[in-house]
């Protein structure tokens, strides 16, 4: 089966806290690409990371990181120092043929001032 | 460019009337694809364009629901008769075709309200 599962749905933090929400996925393909995407109140999903299966370095940008793992068939996304603006939910998303992406349910993260 | 555009932003309707909604992709983008979005979920794949031939539709697409891409620009998607479960986040997105690995970058959406 392809399925990607956000086990957090919702996620509250204080500001500058800093917050891991996770991602994982199932898939039988070899090769696939994983994907981030953060969706505000305005409703348009954001791009945030795409990854394929084949490279499993870390990335950083700014605040956000992700950390991919094919062990553990996961692909966690973490904020540090958190701020009210990175208030959204978030939704990880998997592509394993040409047509399909399945998302999972995604996690609501709520920052507080 | 402005990215993915989305007419209506919400639209409430009586059940049975049909409705359309139009989605304008990035200029360069030949792919075009629809997603429904429940509360609570994540987004649905519908169905997907490249240029103008609809290449894929989902079993979500049932019967009522047409989509057209006619000159390979922009889309519309209408639904028939509709019907309260039709609720949902209409959201439309678009990429330039680079295999599996493409990104798909997603307009507002349409939030569609059946009474």
């Amino acid at each position: 089966a392809q399925k990607v599962t956000q086990a957090q749905t919702e996620i509250s933090v204080v500001e500058k806290e800093d917050v891991t929400l996770d991602c994982v996925y199932e898939t039988r393909d070899t090769t696939y690409y994983l994907f981030w995407y953060k969706q505000p109140p305005s409703g348009e999903l954001v791009f945030l990371i795409r990854r394929n299966s084949f490279d499993e370095q870390n990335e950083i940008s700014g605040r956000y990181s992700w950390n991919f793992q094919k062990s553990t068939s996961s692909f966690n996304f973490t904020i540090t120092a958190s701020q009210v603006v990175d208030s959204a939910v978030y939704f990880c998303a998997l592509r394993y043929n040409n047509n399909d992406m399945r998302f999972g349910a995604g996690t609501r993260l709520t920052v507080k001032p | 460019d402005t990215g993915v555009s989305q007419d209506p932003r919400h639209k409430i309707t009586k059940r049975g009337q049909n409705v359309t909604f139009r989605c304008d992709p990035i200029s360069e983008h030949n792919r075009l694809y629809w997603y429904r979005q429940t509360l609570g979920q994540g987004p649905e794949f519908l169905t997907y364009f490249q240029n103008e031939a609809q290449l894929e539709k989902s079993r979500l697409l049932s019967d009522r629901f047409s989509a057209e891409r006619p000159k390979g620009s922009f889309s519309t998607l209408e639904i028939q008769r509709t019907e309260q479960g039709d609720s949902a986040m209409y959201l439309c997105a678009s990429s330039s075709y680079g295999g599996r690995g493409e990104t798909q970058y997603f307009g507002p959406g349409t939030r569609l309200l059946v009474l």
